[in-house]
C-alpha cells in the first residue's frame, strides 16, 4: 500500500492564480479529510468528506473548493490564490463510522507560498 | 465545542530525560484520545491513542493515560532519546461524528 499520496510536495503560486492540490489513498477509506498547518495554529481542518459525492465544510473553508468523484481521490481546489493561504496542506484518511474508533493517516504534505 | 489545550513549546532536553507535554482537553462525553508525531519534514503518524477513560496508551517507549475527571493525557517517556526530536499533537475526536480537533504541537529538541 502507498497509504497516503500528495502531489505536489511544493508550490509557489502568484496572488490570483488557482491550482489543485491532489490527494488519493489506496485503503478504501471512508472519510478523507484537508488540514492546513500554520505556525502555532496547529492542523485547522478545511474541507472533509465522509464518502464518495459527499463533502462538507471543517473551520476554515473559505477560498477553497473541494470534490469526491470516488473513494480514492479528494482534490483541494484553491480558487483565486492569497498570500494567506501561504501554508503546509496535509490531507487525510481513515474508515468512518459512529461509535468505532479509527486513527487518520496522513499524506507528507504540500507546501505552497502564495507571493 | 471540542477543543484541545497542549503544553506551549519549545521544549529542549537531554538525552535520558524524562518527558512530559501536558494535554488537556473540552468535549462533549467520552471523545477518543490521541497522541500524534511529526518529524521534520513529514507528515503526522499515530503514536498512540486510548479510547475510554482510564485507557492507557503506549508506543515506543511513550505512555499516556485517558484521565476522565481531569480531562487529560499527557504524554511521557521515562528517557528521550536524539530521535525523539520532533513536533507532537494532542488530537480528539469527537464521539458522534467524524472530525478531529488538534492541539497546535509542542516541538521537542533532545541534545546528546
Amino acid at each position: 500500500n502507498a497509504g497516503v499520496t500528495q502531489t505536489p510536495k511544493f508550490q509557489v503560486l502568484k496572488t490570483g492564480q488557482s491550482m489543485t492540490l491532489q490527494c488519493a489513498q489506496d485503503m478504501n477509506h471512508e472519510y478523507m479529510s484537508w488540514y492546513r498547518q500554520d505556525p502555532g495554529m496547529g492542523l485547522r481542518l478545511i474541507h472533509y468528506s465522509v464518502g464518495a459525492g459527499i463533502t462538507d465544510q471543517g473551520e476554515v473553508p473559505n477560498g477553497y473548493n473541494v470534490s469526491r468523484s470516488t473513494t480514492e481521490d479528494f482534490p483541494l481546489r484553491l480558487l483565486s490564490a492569497a498570500p494567506s493561504q501561504t501554508s503546509v496542506y496535509f490531507c487525510a484518511s481513515s474508515y468512518s463510522g459512529t461509535g468505532v474508533i479509527f486513527e487518520q493517516y496522513f499524506g507528507p504534505g504540500t507546501r505552497l507560498t502564495v507571493t | 465545542g471540542n477543543s484541545v489545550t497542549q503544553m506551549e513549546g519549545p521544549v529542549t532536553l537531554s538525552e535520558e530525560a524524562f518527558l512530559t507535554i501536558n494535554c488537556t482537553y473540552t468535549a462533549t462525553g467520552y471523545p477518543s484520545l490521541f497522541w500524534y508525531v511529526q518529524y521534520p519534514g513529514e507528515g503526522l503518524q499515530l503514536l498512540l491513542k486510548a479510547t475510554k477513560a482510564d485507557d492507557k496508551g503506549s508506543n515506543k517507549g511513550f505512555e499516556a493515560t485517558y484521565r476522565k475527571e481531569t480531562t487529560s493525557f499527557h504524554l511521557e517517556k521515562g528517557s528521550v532519546q536524539v530521535s525523539d526530536s520532533a513536533v507532537y499533537f494532542c488530537a480528539l475526536k469527537e464521539v458522534i461524528g467524524n472530525q478531529f480537533y488538534f492541539g497546535t504541537g509542542t516541538s521537542l529538541t533532545v541534545i546528546p
